[in-house]
């Protein structure tokens, strides 16, 4: 069965620094993975997406994300946050059994300190 | 290009009743998901609906049921509420072109907000 594992649930950092969220997924074919936030009371909207082609993919508001087959391992970045950036983040990967869904993980909630 | 809509944005219901919750798909999309999402967890698929018909379900029990109707707009109904039904309801829509697109991807409303007292 798929998974998603998110190993840290909630991360600190400074306005400036840089950023890194760590996502490990569990999936027999090649998998179609995900990276959404959702502010408070929030629904989810989609950073970026892996499908095929270049491993390092890039998203909006200046997050990337790259895709390691070798580690089943699909991390999110950013070169430096900002205060907006407070939120949670979710990994996700898509499955197909009949019906297309999205398996997530537990999400990251990120803090920002001024 | 209208996006996925949820009516309502909140809910108090108690244990026992009953609830339906509704989903208008984004524009040019014939399919549509429902996702659970508990406090501090990620979201749970729950079902999709495909050509007015379930389409997969997740590990959710039968009190749990929906409806797509012939311009894709779905319900969400619950039965028998019990108070871990408490949740963030996600409706997220997409386009399912045919078995040769492994993966469509899905997008998500704002949610509704269900509080079982």
């Amino acid at each position: 069965a798929q998974s998603v594992t998110q190993p840290d649930i909630h991360i600190t950092v400074s306005e400036g620094a840089s950023l890194e969220l760590r996502c490990n997924y569990s999936y027999g074919a090649t998998p179609y993975l995900f990276w959404y936030v959702q502010s408070p009371g929030q629904g989810l909207q989609l950073l970026l997406k892996y499908f095929s082609g270049d491993t390092l993919v890039q998203g909006i508001k200046g997050f990337e994300a790259e895709f390691k087959r070798s580690q089943s391992s699909f991390n999110l970045r950013k070169p430096s946050v900002h205060w907006s950036d407070a939120a949670e983040y979710f990994c996700a990967v898509g499955a197909r059994q009949g019906a297309q869904k999205l398996v997530f993980g537990q999400g990251t909630r990120l803090t920002i300190n001024p | 290009e209208t996006g996925v809509t949820q009516s309502p944005t909140h809910l108090i219901k108690t244990r026992g009743q009953q609830v339906t919750l509704r989903c208008s798909s984004q524009s040019g999309h014939n399919t549509v998901s429902w996702y659970q999402q508990a406090l501090g967890q990620g979201p749970q698929f729950i079902f999709q609906y495909y050509r007015e018909e379930e389409n997969g379900r997740g590990n959710f029990p039968p009190r749990f049921s929906g409806l797509q109707f012939p311009n894709y707009s779905s319900e969400l109904n619950v039965n028998a509420l019990e108070l871990d039904d408490s949740a963030l309801y996600l409706c997220a829509s997409s386009l399912e072109v045919g078995t040769s697109v492994f993966y469509n991807e899905q997008f998500f409303g704002p949610g509704t907000r269900l509080t079982v007292l």
